[in-house]
């Protein structure tokens, strides 16, 4: 079956480290991969996806490339904000558009 | 074009209660998927619905859980007589079409407390 797995979490950064999120996923076919982020009270936000094998999706300075013969899609950002405190959960999408989520992945980003 | 509009955004029952969850989509938006986020879990996928159709309710409890999606007036996540096992983050998102390619918008959820 599908099925995601992240890097368990919380990770904690000073400001301006640099971020991996680890994120592998299982599945047949060619799914379509996101990372989405989850701010305190709040529901989710696409952060990026990648629908296709090594595509780079990028935005905010976060980028995950689609990795097919690892069937990874981590989460990168090269200098991370007090801001980018959040939870960040990795999900693929293979038949109908029902997303598959990782456990998610708490960051926490100390000044 | 407003997001993904869910209410109530927080929401008491108890025991044996009815609880009725809303979700109206974004403009132009005919497919609605339901997530469940318990305490300390991931989100979980409950159900897949297009207009007055429900596609996939492969995620969903057997017993005193339905979903509806009409074609006038937003879906309805109706859970009957309710358990503390069903305190948890309720999010609908929607999507222009339903297939694999394209993001979902989320809701900002309901939560939902069983006393």
């Amino acid at each position: 079956g599908n099925s995601v797995t992240q890097m368990e979490g919380p990770v904690t950064l000073s400001e301006e480290a640099f971020l991996t999120i680890n994120c592998t996923y299982t599945a047949t076919g060619y799914p379509s991969l996101f990372w989405y982020v989850q701010y305190p009270g709040e529901g989710l936000q696409l952060l990026l996806k990648a629908t296709k094998a090594d595509d780079k999706g990028s935005n905010k300075g976060f980028e995950a490339t689609y990795r097919k013969e690892t069937t990874s899609f981590h989460l990168e950002k090269g200098s991370v904000q007090v801001s980018d405190s959040a939870v960040y959960f990795c999900a693929l999408s293979n038949q109908g558009g029902k997303l598959i989520f990782g456990q998610g992945t708490e960051l926490s980003v100390k000044p | 074009n407003a997001g993904v509009m869910q209410n109530p955004r927080h929401l008491v029952r108890r025991r044996g209660q009815e609880a009725r969850l809303r979700c109206s989509p974004m403009k132009g938006h005919s497919h609605v998927y339901w997530y469940r986020q318990l305490p300390e879990e991931g989100l979980k996928f409950m159900v897949y619905l297009q207009k007055e159709n429900i596609i996939d309710e492969s995620g969903m409890p057997k017993e005193r859980f339905s979903a509806e999606f009409p074609k006038e007036g937003p879906s309805i996540l109706r859970i009957q007589q309710v358990v503390r096992g069903d305190s948890a983050a309720y999010f609908c998102a929607s999507s222009p079409y339903g297939t694999s390619a394209y993001e979902q918008y989320f809701g900002p959820g309901t939560r939902l407390t069983v006393t």
